[in-house]
């Protein structure tokens, strides 16, 4: 029930393309719903976050979808770009029962083609 | 916006020594950080919590005697892989919430080898 389940595992874009990354989970507590980047050798970098009374949250050429009756999100990349080109965690968090603790997906690999 | 360093980034010891990894917050308090360790292409695997002037929390399965955590001040942790093996070669990294939501600032990452 902690779980929170990424797909697909790896993606390749052309560039200019949409990248659509999809998350689901179990957890009607989760209250926090943030999406990290991650380059090779470097630790991840919170992308965007949304809360699940809110349905979409656009920054610049990200947006997340959210879809609380389903328990699924999404990340969507308008325009992607060769430096888009990292991992992407989708991540939730439950701060009445888990405090600052967040749990991860699995990950999805992003290639955008150039 | 929220800063975490890590030192070093990248270590090199033999199987047997003990290695430090030290996780900063460089421009905000954390009573709170976490490490984590990730497995080339895998996600991050939370090790434990560290909680300044408190014991750390440690996840099931990660063992509190090899895997030593320090939180000595509010903008200080540091995590002791003690009587390393190579197969804890992995990279650690830390992190800190900050901010109205708390969201995660994590550090660059320490990449460790052990021969």
């Amino acid at each position: 029930q902690q779980q929170v389940k990424q797909s697909p595992q790896s993606l390749i874009v052309q560039k200019g393309g949409i990248s659509i990354i999809n998350c689901a989970y179990e957890n009607t507590a989760f209250d926090y719903f943030p999406w990290y980047q991650q380059f090779p050798g470097k630790g991840p970098a919170l992308l965007i976050a949304i809360r699940p009374d809110v349905s979409e949250k656009k920054e610049g050429r990200f947006t997340i979808s959210f879809n609380k009756s389903a328990k699924q999100f999404s990340l969507h990349i308008m325009d992607s770009q060769p430096g888009d080109s990292a991992t992407y965690f989708c991540a939730a968090r439950n701060r009445a029962t888990g405090g600052f603790k967040t749990i991860f997906g699995a990950g999805t690999r992003l290639f955008v083609k150039a | 916006g929220a800063v975490v360093s890590q030192h070093p980034s990248w270590v090199i010891c033999k199987s047997g020594t003990s290695v430090k990894i030290e996780c900063r917050s460089l421009d905000f308090q954390a009573t709170t950080m976490f490490w984590y360790r990730q497995f080339p292409k895998q996600s991050l695997m939370l090790m434990a919590t560290s909680n300044e002037g408190s014991k750390a929390t440690y996840e099931q399965g990660v063992e509190k005697d090899k895997f030593l955590i320090n939180h000595a001040s509010l903008t200080l942790s540091t995590l002791t892989v003690t009587s390393a093996h190579p197969e804890d070669s992995s990279f650690y990294i830390c992190s800190a919430p900050q901010g109205p939501s708390y969201e995660q600032y994590f550090g660059p990452g320490t990449r460790l080898t052990v021969t």
